[in-house]
């Protein structure tokens, strides 16, 4: 049973440039979770998904970020015009449910965004 | 906003030695706790906490959870070099799906 699957697991983009991330959940799972780490800190949650929908976007930000889990393909993680501080690990995770105890949220390797 | 504090953050011991690392957090509609083990890449899941006093075992590592008091420990006995990472300790609420993360503890094993 395949783990959880990003790519690509190392992005270089100048500023300006647009990145896109791709998160394929593990088989059976269909919640997505977006975590983003930068040097020296822990993971901050971004967006909630489900198929076709976004649940919570709280942690994302309000300009230049934008997320989505389509019916069919991985979940996206978009960022426009991108700028040095977005460099960062950039983490996927996903569960089978939500709002269980039993749940657990399991995470990808992560892609690494380098702008220059 | 639910808080996540991880000691010590980091901790250097010799192979064998045993060590405490510590979770205290603050959280509104407390779920579960969990802690993950980060080496270079993905986060993987060691255990989920949600009753307190009920100790979780695996192998070397085992978990703890106070919820009177707001805290976990994870101890690791008989260390070996593959423990070396950075533990990171994470809590759910009911409300929300997300997980808070402390900054976590980097543990290394000395030879």
């Amino acid at each position: 049973n395949a783990g959880v699957m990003q790519n690509p697991r190392h992005l270089v983009r100048r500023r300006g440039q647009e990145a896109r991330l791709r998160c394929s959940p593990m088989k059976g799972h269909s919640h997505v979770y977006w975590y983003r780490q930068l040097p020296e800190e822990g993971l901050k949650f971004m967006v909630y998904l489900q198929k076709e929908n976004i649940i919570d976007e709280s942690g994302m930000p309000k300009e230049r970020f934008s997320a989505e889990f389509p019916k069919e393909g991985p979940s996206i993680l978009r960022i426009q015009q991108v700028v040095r501080g977005d460099s960062a690990a950039y983490f996927c995770a996903s569960s089978r449910t939500s709002g269980s105890l039993s749940d657990t949220q399991y995470f990808g390797p992560g892609t690494r965004l380098t702008v220059l | 906003e639910d808080k996540v504090v991880q000691s010590p953050l980091s901790l250097v011991v010799h192979e064998g030695d045993t060590v405490t690392l510590n979770c205290s957090y603050e959280v509104t509609n407390f779920r579960s706790l969990l802690w993950y083990k980060q080496e270079k890449k993905a986060p993987t899941f060691l255990f989920m906490l949600t009753s307190s006093g009920i100790e979780k075992k695996s192998g070397r590592l085992s978990s703890i959870l106070d919820k009177k008091e707001l805290f976990s420990i994870l101890n690791i006995t008989a260390t070996q070099t593959g423990d070396s990472a950075v533990y990171l300790c994470a809590v759910a609420n009911f409300g929300n799906e997300k997980l808070t993360f402390g900054t976590g503890t980097r543990l290394t094993i000395i030879p």
